[in-house]
């Protein structure tokens, strides 16, 4: 079985700030790890992921995610956060032998102007 | 990357009809899937659409209610049947290139609101 927890609903920062969204995760074998981005009334947009190699995995519109496997998490982050960053973040597992992906709940971040 | 288009990008149904959700790629592609998002709530697998073969459901979903066809590698549908407001959410298709790349990309999704 496999899962994933984004411990918190929301996050609020200041423009300009650092932005940390975090995700754990629990899985059988090798993790692949992602993470999404949804805009309102958007699907779906990768950000980026981690398959394998590099610990620090760098993705789309500067953020950034560090893979600890001691710690089981792959925690998304950007240096300065922009007001247009504003939007629901996903983290996703999937076994690296297996098709099916396993969402966490969702993190809502608002960055205040 | 595969573009996805799917169609409709929402809809207002009634309860008791039924919903035809398409999914068109432009490129042939191994796997493709189908998601529920329910409001406020994170994405569910709701089966794999098998080309040319029945699609393989995961727990909680029955072929009775969410039918899905994949007549060839570029080209499924899900069916919301006999629709309750309990299946307003939004639907997405996802995808795998398989050899190209490991992430999952989504299309645009339906949202669907049953009255």
């Amino acid at each position: 079985a496999q899962s994933v927890a984004q411990p918190e609903d929301q996050v609020n920062v200041a423009e300009g700030n650092p932005l940390t969204v975090k995700c754990t995760y629990s899985v059988s074998g090798n993790p692949y790890l992602f993470w999404y981005v949804q805009y309102p009334n958007r699907g779906l947009q990768f950000l980026l992921k981690y398959i394998t190699g590099d610990n620090l995995v760098k993705g789309s519109y500067g953020f950034e995610a560090e893979f600890n496997k001691s710690q089981t998490s792959f925690h998304l982050k950007k240096p300065s956060a922009l007001v247009s960053d504003s939007a629901l973040y996903f983290c996703a597992v999937r076994d690296a032998d297996d098709y099916k992906l396993s969402f966490g709940a969702g993190t809502t971040v608002t960055v205040r102007a | 990357s595969a573009v996805i288009s799917q169609k409709p990008s929402r809809d207002i149904c009634q309860r008791g009809t039924s919903l035809t959700i398409q999914c068109q790629v432009d490129s042939q592609v191994t796997m493709m899937f189908w998601y529920r998002q329910q409001p406020g709530q994170s994405l569910t697998l709701i089966a794999t659409a098998n080309q040319g073969s029945e699609a393989t459901y995961e727990s909680g979903f029955v072929i009775d209610k969410f039918p899905i066809s994949r007549p060839n590698l570029t080209f499924s549908t899900l069916t919301v049947s006999n629709m309750s407001p309990e299946d307003s959410s939004i639907y997405l298709c996802t995808l795998r290139e398989a050899g190209r790349s490991t992430e999952a990309f989504f299309g645009q999704g339906t949202r669907l609101t049953v009255v």
